[in-house]
């Protein structure tokens, strides 16, 4: 059985850092292609960005409101996915899921609980 | 950046009846490459993670009921569920995957009738 399971939320103030984790269970991790999606309170989806398969080349992509700010990394060996953000605001407030993607990281297949980052003074 | 554009933003059907959703995307996500729609939906019950229903716009992922359909095809899309049930309250999502950034619709309210 796939899981994907979050951790690292919490309280931060503007301009701090905090670091999330999904550990994957159930698939080879390894050859995933791993996504971050957000969602704040009562909006829509919003994609964060998504760190492919070594094989594929392990580069990562990022949106445009969260680049130079957020870093997505992996350790295939713990099956783990990483979200290190930095430099917070308040409009990063937010549920974050971890996802994975289909064939070439395209549809997201499965979803974790999530994890609520809120960001405020 | 694709904007994808959902109506209605809230939909009230009555039990066993039919509910349509559309999604509009703001260029094609048709590839030429291979003629698949890189468009999926998604379900969002209350207080849970989203989960897939529908890939390449018309391919229903395994598990989910055949009540939900999706067609389309470039920048039109919709996802028919064809007698609604009580479990079927949510927010869909559509999504596309053609090219980063990925983006979704704004996502659409089911309600009972």
């Amino acid at each position: 059985e796939v899981q994907l399971v979050e951790s690292g939320g919490g309280l931060v103030k503007p301009g701090g850092s905090l670091r999330l984790s999904c550990a994957a269970s159930g698939f080879t991790f390894s050859n995933a292609w791993m996504t971050w999606v957000r969602q704040a309170p009562g909006k829509g989806l919003e994609w964060v960005g998504r760190i492919k398969s070594k094989r594929d080349g392990g580069t990562t992509d990022y949106a445009a409101p969260v680049k130079g700010r957020f870093t997505i990394s992996r350790d295939d060996s713990k099956a783990t996915l990483y979200l290190q953000m930095n430099s917070l605001k308040t409009e990063d407030t937010a549920v974050y899921y971890c996802t994975r993607g289909g064939p070439e990281g395209t549809y997201f297949d499965y979803w974790g609980q999530g994890t609520l980052v809120t960001v405020s003074s | 950046d694709i904007v994808m554009t959902q109506s209605p933003d809230s939909l009230a059907v009555s039990l066993g009846e039919r509910a349509t959703i559309n999604c509009k995307s703001g260029q094609s996500v048709l590839s030429s490459y291979n003629n698949n729609n890189y468009l999926a939906w998604y379900q969002q019950r209350p207080g849970q993670p989203p989960k897939l229903l529908i890939y390449w716009a018309s391919t229903r992922e395994s598990g989910v009921s055949d009540r939900f359909s999706g067609s389309g095809s470039g920048t039109h899309f919709t996802l028919t569920i064809s007698s609604l049930q009580a479990e079927d309250v949510a927010v869909y999502h559509c999504q596309q995957y053609y090219t980063t950034p990925i983006t979704f619709g704004q996502g659409t309210r089911l309600e009972i009738k």
